[in-house]
């Protein structure tokens, strides 16, 4: 069954600076998202990637896939206080869509 | 307005009620989705649906049942609810092509 797996589950940044969000998947699969969700809100889609190497860029945070080790990171350059939030990836394997447990991200001044 | 929409927003049942949780999108999306979000657990699939009249279990579908009879419903019940089911509950939508999937804005199930 397929498991997907984010570290850290959470990250307390200061403004400025960079960081990584890591997210590991158990089984092949070449379709992967990334949402944030606000605290009490629903979940806004953020980056789709649909094949080995795909990366695309939103701002201050990027992300990119790599198929063969299962893995998609999701990079965070400069951050802002805005970017607080709680991130989810998702795999997509059998159109079933499985969430990690989320990055809860806190931006400090 | 076109979108997803879930109903109601909040509700408070009593344990052994049944309950059903309303999902609607205007997009004609083939596929659909229940999650449920717990602290600590992230969002869990309940059920999913790839089209009218077919659905499939997810991670935790026990205590749940679900039906697709119009492509653009797809309600969620609780036959017999349990504190346990206590939860956020949050419906999504994606085409078959648009690989993007749109959330509703969730109901908020609290089982007394």
């Amino acid at each position: 069954e397929l498991k997907v797996e984010q570290n850290p589950l959470f990250l307390s940044m200061q403004e400025g600076k960079n960081y990584t969000i890591y997210c590991n998947y158990s089984t092949t699969s070449d379709r992967l998202y990334w949402y944030r969700q606000d605290p009490g809100k629903s979940l806004e889609s953020l980056f789709v990637l649909l094949s080995n190497g795909a990366v695309k860029q939103e701002g201050r945070l990027m992300a990119s896939l790599d198929t063969k080790a299962r893995l998609s990171t999701l990079h965070i350059t400069a951050a802002v206080h805005d970017l607080s939030a709680t991130y989810f990836c998702a795999v997509d394997a059998s159109n079933d869509m499985r969430f990690g447990a989320g990055t809860r991200l806190t931006v400090k001044p | 307005d076109a979108g997803i929409t879930q109903s109601p927003r909040y509700k408070i049942t009593e344990t052994g009620r049944q309950v059903t949780l309303m999902c609607h999108q205007t997009w004609s999306h083939s596929y659909m989705f229940w999650y449920r979000q717990d602290l600590g657990h992230g969002l869990r699939l309940i059920y999913y649906s790839a089209a009218a009249d077919i659905t499939d279990k997810g991670e935790v579908p026990d205590g749940y049942v679900v039906s697709r009879s119009k492509t653009e419903n797809f309600p969620l019940t609780l036959e017999s609810a349990t504190r346990s089911q206590t939860s956020v509950y949050f419906c999504a939508s994606r085409g078959a092509r648009i690989t993007e999937a749109f959330f509703g804005q969730g109901t908020r199930l609290t089982v007394v």
